[in-house]
């Protein structure tokens, strides 16, 4: 069965420097996708990042990139620069495969990022 | 600018009323979704539509129904509320063309069963 494991229950990093946030994930699928949201204190679910099983190249979109390591299963998220307002749970998640229009998500149970300035 | 519609923002019921969450796109996506968030745990899928006429079960369908009542609109509905259904519930969309599309989230319902 599918699986995704965020080992980090809390990490706070100082302002302006990056953080790793790490996704482990468990499929036997070859095709699947990974999902990257962060959820600040008011609630909302926010996009940031997918990567692909079968992309070759690590995802980025601005400050965020992804560490994809296909062999590991692992689909880490790093934040560079880090801003105050980083300061949110993420959450990782994972399609396995894909059909009849629809992503049935599975989410890890989230890392929750303190920004300290 | 107004995405993926939840109401209400919140709700208090007693063991054993019915309540029907709504929710509404305006984004033209053929998919949608209800999950369910508790405390230290990520969301859990509950049912999804992959399109208007269509409902299948998630991870956590029991004690809900759901109805997908055009492309817009996908409702959840407790029948009769327990205690452990007390979460924070999400209604999510999305195109549902591509793999990499992702889904667009509503600001949730916190929903309190005493």
């Amino acid at each position: 069965a599918q699986k995704i494991t965020q080992t980090q229950p809390g990490m706070f990093v100082q302002e302006k420097e990056a953080v790793t946030l790490d996704c482990t994930y468990d499929t036997s699928d070859q095709s699947y996708g990974l999902f990257w949201y962060k959820q600040p204190s008011s609630g909302e679910m926010i996009f940031l990042i997918y990567q692909g099983s079968y992309d070759e190249q690590n995802a980025t979109e601005g400050r965020y990139s992804l560490n994809f390591q296909k062999a590991r299963k692992s689909a880490n998220l790093v934040i560079s620069a880090s801003q105050l307002g980083d300061s949110a749970m993420y959450f990782c998640a994972m399609r396995e495969g894909y059909g009849g229009g629809y992503n049935k998500l599975i989410f890890g149970a989230g890392t929750r990022l303190a920004v300290h300035p | 600018n107004a995405g993926v519609t939840q109401t209400p923002k919140f709700q208090v019921l007693k063991t054993g009323q019915s309540m029907t969450l709504q929710c509404a796109q305006d984004m033209n996506h053929n998919s949608m979704y209800w999950y369910r968030q508790d405390p230290g745990m990520g969301l859990r899928l509950i049912y999804y539509s992959a399109s208007e006429g269509t409902t299948d079960k998630g991870e956590v369908p029991n004690g809900y129904n759901v109805s997908r009542l055009n492309k817009r609109e996908f409702s959840l509905r407790l029948e009769s509320a327990a205690p452990s259904q007390t979460s924070v519930y999400f209604c999510a969309s999305d195109p549902g063309t591509e793999a990499n599309q992702p889904q667009h989230f509503g600001d949730g319902t916190r929903l309190s069963i005493l």
